[in-house]
């Protein structure tokens, strides 16, 4: 199996242009996570999405995030417009079971806003 | 939600050395997991605990959870040096809660 993918593994950016990051989760699994890690804040859930619908987006800091999941096997985190402080690596997960079974990590996206 | 705190934050060893970190949390729990994270890596699902077990074992791997002192522990026997890595332990309380807390990790550190 190829387990969780993203894309771009890295990503370099001016402040106030749009940034997509990609997730393809692993076949079969129907829960699918995005989260942001960074020094200050550690790993936070942004939003959590269960047979492709998203269940808690309590995480997501500002109407200039959006996540998308049009099917079980592709995900979208969008931001717009970036900012530096959304500097960080993000993470998708995704799992076979519930938000609160095992999750499998993909590799991280690390952006950088300039 | 609560989050697990982990202690300690920094452990240094030396390979063939045990490693032990802690995980407290406060309120209660549907089960615990611990994830290792090597540097610039995603994380890796090691073990989970359910509230109603008390120890479990993965290989040099072994997990203790006393819900009854809100904590857990994760020991690394024999640890090599390519255990070097951070360590989270995740909270998940269930029920309406669908997702885990992850701590903010303790970085292990295994000298060869």
């Amino acid at each position: 199996d190829a387990g969780v993918i993203q894309s771009p593994r890295h990503e370099v950016t001016e402040m106030g242009q749009e940034v997509t990051l990609r997730c393809k989760p692993i076949s079969g699994h129907n829960s699918l996570f995005w989260y942001r890690q960074t020094m200050m804040r550690g790993l936070e859930l942004l939003i959590y999405f269960n047979n492709n619908v998203p269940i808690d987006d309590s995480g997501m800091p500002e109407d200039r995030f959006s996540a998308k999941m049009p099917n079980a096997s592709f995900s979208t985190l969008k931001i717009q417009p970036s900012e530096p402080r959304d500097s960080a690596v993000y993470f998708c997960a995704s799992s076979p079971y519930r938000g609160w079974e095992t999750q499998y990590f993909g590799p991280g996206t690390r952006l950088l806003v300039l | 939600s609560q989050q697990g705190e982990e202690d300690p934050q920094a452990l240094s060893i030396q390979e063939g050395e045990n490693a032990t970190m802690n995980c407290s949390y406060k309120t209660s729990i549907n089960n615990l997991q611990w994830y290792r994270q090597n540097s610039g890596r995603g994380l890796v699902h090691l073990i989970l605990i359910r509230s109603n077990e008390r120890e479990k074992h993965s290989g040099r791997l072994r997990v203790t959870l006393d819900t009854s002192k809100k904590s857990s522990s994760l020991l690394i026997t024999a640890s090599r040096a390519a255990d070097t890595a951070s360590y989270f332990c995740a909270l998940a309380e269930g029920g309406a809660t669908n997702k885990l807390i992850f701590g903010t990790g303790t970085l292990l550190a295994v000298q060869p």
